[in-house]
């Protein structure tokens, strides 16, 4: 079965400084690994996808994510946060090949102190 | 493209009461899925049609719940009787194909109090 974790359910950084949101996934087969964004009363917008192509992912707004399967992992990070990346971050795994059950973590809030 | 859109955004209804949200996903996807988010239990899939069939329901959280997709371009989520424990947002979206890499895309939500 796939399950997924985000091991923060909140981050705190300073403007201008790393971001680093952690992912972790089980999948009894190579997966396909997502991390959308959701800004408040807003809906979810991708940031990037990983579909077993290269393992370092570039997605929008200077974000970026590294599937290691050694670790299960796909953290997500930036390298300068800015206030506008205060919001919440979901990292999801894709369901049993076939299907369109994906699995959202329980999410990431992020807080950007100025 | 404009996207996934969805009606209404914001709806306060007594319990007892018939809800209706509906959902226009976007052009050429063959793919819609209703969510429903709270605080409790986070993001939930309902239920997802291919092709205007429903492929997964198991995710209805009972029998006042329905959903139905009489064409491409629209789709119904529908609570009869609302309870106050149906608050919530719902989210449509939908996909361009199959495959498990497709990305999904979300609407911008149906905020649903129920008093």
């Amino acid at each position: 079965a796939q399950s997924v974790t985000q091991l923060d359910s909140h981050v705190s950084v300073s403007e201008g400084t790393p971001v680093l949101l952690r992912c972790n996934y089980s999948s009894s087969y190579s997966p396909s690994l997502f991390w959308y964004v959701q800004h408040p009363n807003k809906g979810l917008q991708l940031l990037l996808k990983y579909t077993s192509a290269a393992t370092l992912v570039k997605g929008i707004n200077g974000f970026e994510a590294e599937f290691k399967k050694s670790e299960t992992s796909f953290h997500l990070t930036k390298p300068s946060a800015h206030m506008s990346d205060a919001a919440e971050y979901f990292c999801v795994v894709s369901g049993s090949s076939g299907t369109y059950k994906y699995i959202f973590g329980t999410g990431t809030r992020l807080k950007v102190l100025a | 493209d404009a996207g996934v859109i969805q009606s209404p955004r914001h709806e306060v209804t007594e319990m007892g009461q018939e809800v209706t949200l509906r959902c226009k996903p976007i052009s050429g996807h063959d793919y819609l899925f209703w969510y429903r988010q709270t605080m409790m239990r986070g993001l939930e899939l309902l239920i997802y049609f291919n092709n205007n069939v429903p492929i997964d329901d198991s995710g209805m959280p009972e029998d006042r719940f329905s959903a139905k997709m009489p064409n491409a371009s629209f789709s119904t989520l529908k609570i009869q009787p609302s309870e106050p424990r149906d608050s919530a947002v719902y989210f449509c979206a939908s996909s361009p194909g199959q495959g498990s890499g497709n990305t999904i895309y979300f609407g911008e939500g149906s905020w649903l109090t129920v008093v």
